[in-house]
């Protein structure tokens, strides 16, 4: 069957950090992968996706590689800043799969 | 173009009251989905639905019904509610094809007491 699992947090860092958010998934045929992120208060928006293997989703300083081989697809950031602060969940939608998998989001705290 | 509304944002009902969350869509997407996300938790998917007329269940069907008789239009409703049910709602729209994401409405913050 189709599903996602991501470290489940919560992160803390302080500004300027390196962020690594692991996410694995498990797939039939060829799924797009997708970064969603929540801030406080409020719903959720795509950050970043990949609809290919090898694709890089890129966004607000984010990024993420859509590897097969790993079936992985890690979130990434080089210098996280305050405002990055909120709940990142990892996503997949399989082809012929009316439904959206999510995984159980991690909380990122940005400290000053 | 608002994208997907949600109403209303908040809403305080006793137990064993009724009530309908209204979910509407300007981006005449097929998809419409029904999430609930408890305090510190992920989303579990309550219903969907693929195109008017056609609505499935999730994985936390039960205290809640859906009907989809336009594109717009996704309705959830709430039938005697209990405490379990607090919690904020969120309704998401997608378009056919699994390349594409979903867009989500700000939510409902529903308390049961």
């Amino acid at each position: 069957g189709n599903s996602v699992t991501q470290m489940e947090g919560p992160v803390t860092l302080s500004e300027e950090a390196f962020l690594t958010i692991n996410c694995t998934y498990t797939a039939t045929g060829y799924p797009s992968l997708f970064w969603y992120v929540q801030y406080p208060g409020e719903g959720l928006q795509l950050l970043l996706k990949a609809t290919k293997a090898d694709d890089k989703g890129s966004n607000k300083g984010f990024e993420a590689t859509y590897r097969k081989e790993t079936t992985s697809f890690h979130l990434e950031k080089g210098s996280v800043q305050v405002s990055d602060s909120a709940v990142y969940f990892c996503a997949l939608s399989a082809p012929s799969y009316d439904k959206v998998i999510f995984g159980p989001g991690t909380s990122l705290s940005v400290i000053p | 173009n608002a994208g997907v509304t949600q109403t209303p944002k908040f809403r305080i009902l006793k137990i064993g009251q009724s009530m309908t969350l209204q979910c509407t869509q300007d981006m005449n997407h097929n998809y419409m989905y029904w999430y609930r996300q408890d305090p510190g938790m992920g989303l579990k998917l309550i219903y969907y639905s693929v195109g008017a007329g056609i609505t499935d269940k999730g994985e936390v069907p039960n205290g809640y019904n859906v009907s989809r008789s336009t594109t717009e239009d996704f309705p959830l409703r709430l039938e005697l509610a209990a405490p379990s049910q607090t919690s904020v709602y969120f309704c998401a729209t997608k378009r056919w094809g699994n390349v594409y994401e979903q867009y989500f409405g700000p939510g409902t913050r529903l308390t049961v007491t």
